[in-house]
């Protein structure tokens, strides 16, 4: 079993739509990131949260630390933000290595 | 700030050759890491410096695999007798101790 599981693996919405994707994990961590990449490889960190709640335009991010779990929101979801959603976790205090989920696809359609 | 780069974008290499890659991160980031992406599968940690100490190597880092980044500013990823399992994207990143991960476009590696 993954240390990171993430879900769905594959996602498809119409424009408009609220988007969740869930993400679990088994191991203590200090820090969840959400991040996201695009067809040709290019990574983009979302989010770095280690308690509550982030909000950036129509995203936002969710952890519960004693549930082990995070959620990533997408309000009025959008053809471009058709990409992999990548769940990561930093899994100690004493470094800073990512251990990664596998991903949600996600695409959205006009 | 141009953000992190590597290069090559794409290497096409046979089996048994060595290859070497290079990361240049932003300039401010003492904290420089390598992750490994094969397709459909997220990006696996291989190594990370705080300038130019290595402090973590993943099991997955071979023998035939080394990392350096002696001056603590770009980084060097060399992959030695490649094989055909090696190929990958490999993901370079950066960032401050303990803050957000920057994330370069990464090398294609195809070893025929």
């Amino acid at each position: 079993k993954n240390e990171v599981e993430q879900s769905p693996q594959n996602l498809t919405a119409q424009e408009g739509e609220f988007i969740t994707i869930n993400c679990s994990y088994s191991v203590g961590i200090s820090a969840l990131h959400w991040l996201q990449q695009h067809p040709g490889g290019g990574i983009v960190s979302l989010f770095m949260l280690s308690s509550g709640k982030k909000k950036h335009g129509r995203l936002i991010a969710t952890i519960n630390i004693q549930e082990k779990h995070s959620s990533l929101h997408i309000t009025a979801s959008h053809p471009r933000d058709s990409a992999v959603y990548i769940c990561a976790v930093r899994s100690g205090y004493n470094t800073d290595k990512l251990i990664f989920g596998t991903g949600t696809r996600l695409q959205v359609f006009p | 700030d141009t953000g992190v780069s590597q290069d090559p974008r794409h290497k096409i290499t046979k089996r048994g050759q060595n290859v070497t890659f290079r990361c240049d991160p932003i300039s401010e980031h003492n904290r420089l890491y390598w992750y490994r992406q094969t397709l459909g599968q997220g990006p696996e940690f291989l190594t990370y410096f705080q300038n130019e100490a290595q402090l973590e190597k993943s099991r997955l880092l071979s023998d035939r695999f080394s990392a350096e980044r002696p001056k603590g500013s770009f980084s060097t990823l060399e992959i030695q007798r490649t094989e055909q399992g090696d190929s990958a994207m490999y993901l370079c990143a950066s960032s401050l101790i303990g803050d957000t991960q920057y994330f370069g476009p990464g090398t294609r590696l195809t070893v025929l």
